[in-house]
């Protein structure tokens, strides 16, 4: 079975704290892909990173990074230092390479509050 | 460079009615897939067409069908609306069929909201 979970409905945080948006995936391959995706309230969905699952290392871009840990089939983002336009749904999804389809997590919706 | 354009933005139809949506890629790109967004089932995968022909299909009745035109222009068509059916439709393309989301020249259009009462 392939799924991917985000725990987290809803996050508010005050400007310039740190976020951590969790996901946790579900699946059988052991090859696979995983990424984000962040849905401002214009409506398009905007890539932000993907990492195979050969690729444990993690990832720093600017104010984001991704932790990846096969361990505990988990795939994290971090905002550091979040700013009012990061406000938006981040999505959560999983490709695995036996389903030639994306399956996408509930969503998290991150309101950061001046 | 132009993005993926989707109109209408917004439609409100009546319980039986049918609708068509509009998707226009990227130029120069020849795949298109369409998703429905509802906060009850979250971004579920519709179809797929690549040089007017549909390469993959998602779980939805019949009801819902698209085609896409020498262009590379889609559209979506769903008959009989029900309630269910109001719905965020994203339509997204893709230079690459098959990869899906996870190519990073996969590109989203920002929407049409559809209500259906």
């Amino acid at each position: 079975a392939q799924k991917v979970t985000q725990a987290q409905t809803e996050i508010s945080v005050v400007e310039k704290e740190d976020v951590t948006l969790d996901c946790v995936y579900e699946t059988r391959d052991t090859t696979y892909y995983l990424f984000w995706y962040k849905q401002p309230p214009s409506g398009e969905l905007v890539f932000l990173i993907r990492r195979n699952s050969f690729d444990e290392q993690n990832e720093i871009s600017g104010r984001y990074s991704w932790n990846f840990q096969k361990s505990t089939s988990s795939f994290n983002f971090t905002i550091t230092a979040s700013q009012v336009v990061d406000s938006a749904v981040y999505f959560c999804a999983l490709r695995q390479t036996s389903y030639d389809k994306v399956i996408f997590g509930p969503g998290t919706s991150l309101s950061v509050i001046p | 460079k132009a993005g993926v354009t989707q109109t209408p933005r917004y439609l409100i139809k009546t319980r039986g009615q049918q609708v068509t949506l509009s998707c226009s890629p990227i130029s120069g790109h020849r795949s298109v897939s369409w998703y429905q967004q509802t906060p009850g089932q979250g971004l579920q995968f519709l179809f797929e067409y690549f040089s007017e022909t549909q390469r993959n299909k998602g779980n939805f009745p019949g009801r819902f069908s698209g085609r896409q035109f020498s262009n590379s222009r889609s559209e979506m068509n769903v008959s009989t609306l029900e309630l269910g059916d109001s719905a965020l439709y994203l339509c997204a393309s893709s230079s690459i069929p098959g990869t899906g989301p996870s190519n990073y020249g996969y590109t989203f259009g920002s929407g049409t909201r559809l209500t259906v009462v």
